[in-house]
């Protein structure tokens, strides 16, 4: 068990640009979630699916940004013609959701780190 | 909608000096509460976690007790240390649906030795 990584780790990108970061979750893992976290805020939840389904979008996201599990293994989180506002570390978190039990504890990745100049 | 408020940083320490972080929450339903912490260079690790009124989370001499009727949720430590520098995230999930986190905006420690 290695673990959530994510990829990359830091990203720099010019406004209007599109880039895409890869989250691989904890292997046994159905749930996955994506979190950005703007500097001295908490993360804030953006969209999770289960297992290849996405359930839940937040508001936050806009229709620029969009999120896959194809095979219900890694994700992808794309932005499309990138802004300045979209300046953030992208968090990605997974869990071992079960129907029955309670408290599925959430694992974070390292994050990646956006800038856009 | 839910929401999680806790006390403002940074906070500065001499080494084991007593810790308070203070969390209050608003939530529909009972909800789980959680403390996140997240090193310097490092990603959130769970810290410790309540899952009903009056339950105590503890872990690292780290404690946090569910307190319902004052919707609060506050982390303390006897003795901290610098490694204990870092910043803590208070967080809630509610049962059922997607479980998202709910964040505070953090406190940032530094302990000085």
């Amino acid at each position: 068990d290695t673990g959530v990584s994510q990829n990359p780790r830091h990203k720099i990108t010019k406004r209007g640009q599109n880039v895409t970061f890869r989250c691989d979750p904890i292997s046994e893992h159905n749930r996955l979630y994506w979190y950005r976290q703007t500097l001295g805020q908490g993360p804030e939840f953006l969209t999770y699916f289960q297992n290849e389904a996405q359930l839940e979008k937040s508001r936050l996201l806009s229709d620029r940004f969009s999120a896959e599990r194809p095979k219900g293994s890694f994700s992808t989180l794309e932005i499309q013609r990138t802004e300045q506002g979209d300046s953030a570390m992208y968090l990605c978190a997974s869990s071992n959701w079960g129907s029955g039990r309670m408290n599925y504890e959430q694992y974070f990745g390292p994050g990646t780190r956006l800038t856009v100049t | 909608g839910n929401s999680v408020t806790q006390m403002e940083g940074p906070v500065t320490l001499s080494e084991e000096a007593f810790l308070t972080i203070n969390c209050t929450y608003t939530a529909t339903g009972y909800p789980s509460l959680f403390w996140y912490v997240q090193y310097p260079g490092e990603g959130l690790q769970l810290l410790l976690k309540a899952t009903k009124a009056d339950d105590k989370g503890s872990n690292k001499g780290f404690e946090a007790t569910y307190r319902k009727e004052t919707t609060s949720f506050h982390l303390e430590k006897g003795s901290v240390q610098v490694s204990d520098s870092a910043v803590y995230f208070c967080a809630l999930s509610t049962q059922g649906g997607s479980e998202k986190l709910v964040f505070g905006k953090g406190t940032k420690l530094t302990v000085n030795p």
